[in-house]
């Protein structure tokens, strides 16, 4: 079985600072997705970044990048230069490669709030 | 924007009541997968469509089922609504090669009273 872990339920960052939110992640397939969303209140997830498995380098995306550390089974997202709009929930989601389906498990989501 | 859409936006049941949600996937997705979210948690898969066949099922019971049409939209079917249903309902759609990165629409809020 999949799980993600996200411990963090809150989250406050002033404007143009950086912030990491943490990720941590199980599973014994050897190949998955990682993935990182984004839930403003309107309730649309938007998706920010992707990390494979076995990818040799960190995924990074503007203003966003993921913190893999394959060893440890973290996936942390660091947003730098926090803007207003980006206070929203935040979800770490993993994808295995099984045989079937290719359903997303998620994370119990962490709450950004970045302040003036 | 990501393209995909979900109807209604918002609705309003009762107890034991029916339900069908719709979801039109983006351009060129051919796979569609519809999640559970309910208030304060992260979403939680139900099943997903692939070529119109279910392609892998989460832990719901068989009241929850759904369709996938030849254009990849979809239809999520609630029969025999309970009071614990009543969350918002994410569709996401896919290709099944690549990333496979899952694209969600809007969603769908349901209270079941």
């Amino acid at each position: 079985a999949q799980k993600i872990t996200q411990t963090q339920p809150g989250m406050f960052v002033q404007e143009k600072e950086a912030v990491t939110l943490d990720c941590t992640y199980d599973t014994s397939d050897p190949s998955y997705g990682l993935f990182w969303y984004k839930q403003p209140s309107s309730g649309e997830m938007i998706f920010l970044i992707y990390q494979g498995s076995y990818d040799q380098q960190n995924a990074t995306e503007g203003r966003y990048s993921l913190n893999f550390q394959k060893a440890r089974k973290s996936a942390n997202l660091v947003i730098s230069a926090s803007q207003l709009g980006d206070s929203a929930m935040y979800f770490c989601a993993m994808r295995v490669r099984d045989t079937g389906r290719r359903a997303l498990t998620f994370g119990s989501g962490t709450r950004l709030q970045v302040q003036p | 924007e990501t393209g995909v859409t979900q109807s209604p936006t918002h609705l309003i049941k009762t107890r034991g009541q029916q339900v069908t949600l719709r979801c039109s996937s983006q351009s060129g997705h051919n796979t569609v997968s519809w999640y559970q979210q309910a208030l304060g948690q992260g979403p939680q898969f139900i099943f997903q469509y692939y070529r119109e066949e279910e392609n892998g099922r989460g832990n719901f019971p068989p009241r929850f089922s759904g369709l996938q049409f030849p254009n990849y939209s979809s239809e999520l079917n609630v029969n025999a609504l309970e009071l614990d249903d009543s969350a918002l309902y994410l569709c996401a759609s896919s290709l099944t090669s690549g990333k496979n990165t899952q694209y969600f629409g809007p969603g769908t809020r349901l209270t079941v009273l």
